[in-house]
């Protein structure tokens, strides 16, 4: 039974392009993220959404909009695609309502390539 | 604002070897340290964590105690094996009670047999 799942995989497509990245949790929390892991594995958050509401958006370029259409449920959509967006996208989640002090659970990973 | 600093890699070890991964945080308050591993190909697992001061977390003979006076979470295993080879990240919680975790910028260990 996977915790939280990421579907693609792997994407690859053209600059311009947009995509859609899904994420499933059902782990029961009430908090989920992005993270995005470059190609020097650095990762920073992007995003983080508690209960459906938006509580983290970091410096993020406005061409990614992430959704929530229910607390298990986060999806990531990225307009207009550029080569700088080529990187490893990590959904998360954790279980504290805002947050806390424990940890969190991650995806598989979508390797994103922008062509 | 919070950040954390891992020791830079890659680190190469021979099986059975001792490894430290050395890692500081600067942060105000408390907060909670994690260990979280990626093997090649795959996602981050949680391998260990601490929440105050003077604990220490363990996990598959990894361990790693929380240092306030140092603001250290240094990583150690006595007798490492091939199947440790991965990327080790260190990570603290954000302190604005969102959950967001602040990463180390990972260091590599390869064991080679």
């Amino acid at each position: 039974d996977t915790a939280v799942s990421q579907t693609p995989k792997y994407l690859v497509t053209q600059m311009g392009n947009d995509k859609s990245i899904k994420c499933e949790q059902n782990l029961g929390h009430d908090t989920m993220y992005w993270y995005k892991q470059d190609s020097k594995k650095f990762l920073k958050i992007m995003f983080s959404y508690n209960n459906k509401e938006l509580i983290i958006n970091e410096t993020v370029p406005n061409r990614f909009s992430p959704k929530s259409p229910d607390k298990a449920h986060l999806n990531l959509h990225i307009n207009s695609l550029e080569l700088g967006d080529s990187a490893v996208y990590f959904c998360a989640s954790s279980p504290h309502t805002r947050g806390g002090r424990t940890e969190a659970f991650f995806g598989q990973g979508t390797r994103l390539t922008v062509v | 604002g919070d950040s954390v600093t891992q020791m830079e890699g890659p680190v190469t070890l021979s099986e059975e070897a001792f490894l430290t991964i050395n890692c500081t945080y600067t942060a105000t308050g408390y907060p909670s340290l994690f260990w979280y591993v990626q093997y090649p190909g795959e996602g981050l697992q949680l391998l260990l964590k601490a929440t105050k001061a003077d604990d220490k977390g363990s996990n598959k003979g990894f361990e790693a105690t929380y240092r306030k006076e140092t603001t250290s979470f240094h990583l150690e295993k006595g007798s490492v094996q091939v199947s440790d080879s991965a990327v080790y990240f260190c990570a603290l919680s954000d302190q604005g009670n969102t959950g967001k975790l602040i990463f180390g910028q990972g260091t590599t260990l390869q064991v080679k047999p």
